[in-house]
């Protein structure tokens, strides 16, 4: 069964700390993608990547960086949290394929709240 | 910026009904449209996908795709309280790598 893992379900930072959100699947996946989650804004891509080591920017990359060491994790990381930070993210993975629309594989979502 | 645009409702209809969900997209040369619902608390879950015009069908769910218009829609019959969720239209770049989602459209299905 497919499964995309985030380590963490809520979170409660303070401004200014650095935050790690870590995201593994065990589907041998070549994509992952970060996105956040607003109200009325749906889900926003912020960095993906499609190869170990690799990363693209997606629309909303400021503020975030990425690490991906190993094909199964994508690590997603606020250098210095603000409260504009505080959102629902999501992890997904993909298998892309010629000529087969992609299908996303979502984690749980972690929610952090920024104080 | 390519942009996805749904109505953000809340769309209620009595159970029974059919729920009608539209969804509009600006970049002319996406290929592979896609419906995510998503029940409140959980993540996205893909129900539908749809790359050529005209209709598919998979049980309750009918999905439509007007190329020319750059129109996608969402059609659900004999609506259940469980449809009760958030349907999100996402749309794939020409890559194929980046889906790009609307803001979602809140469904209500009253017994």
């Amino acid at each position: 069964d497919v499964k995309v893992t985030q380590s963490s379900r809520y979170l409660v930072k303070r401004t200014g700390e650095k935050v790690f959100l870590e995201c593994v699947q065990d589907m041998d996946h070549e994509n992952m993608f970060w996105y956040r989650q607003d109200p009325g804004l749906g889900l926003r891509l912020i960095y993906f990547s499609y190869d170990v080591k690799m990363k693209e920017k997606g629309d909303i990359p400021e503020g975030y960086s990425v690490s991906r060491e190993k094909k199964e994790r994508f690590s997603l990381i606020l250098e210095s949290a603000s409260t504009n930070q505080t959102s629902m993210y999501l992890c997904a993975s993909s298998l892309p394929r010629p000529g087969v629309p992609t299908e996303l594989f979502f984690g749980e979502g972690s929610r952090l709240t920024v104080l | 910026q390519k942009e996805v645009e749904q109505n953000s409702g809340p769309l209620s209809v009595p159970e029974g009904a059919i729920a009608s969900l539209n969804c509009t997209y600006s970049d002319r040369v996406s290929q592979s449209f896609f419906w995510y619902r998503q029940y409140s608390g959980k993540s996205p879950e893909l129900i539908m996908s749809i790359y050529s015009n005209g209709d598919k069908e998979d049980g309750r769910f009918t999905a439509q795709l007007n190329k020319a218009s750059q129109y996608v829609s969402l059609l659900i019959r004999d609506s259940q309280p469980s449809d009760s969720a958030t349907y999100l239209c996402a749309v794939e770049d020409n890559a194929g790598n980046m889906l790009t989602f609307g803001g979602g459209t809140r469904l209500m299905v009253k017994p």
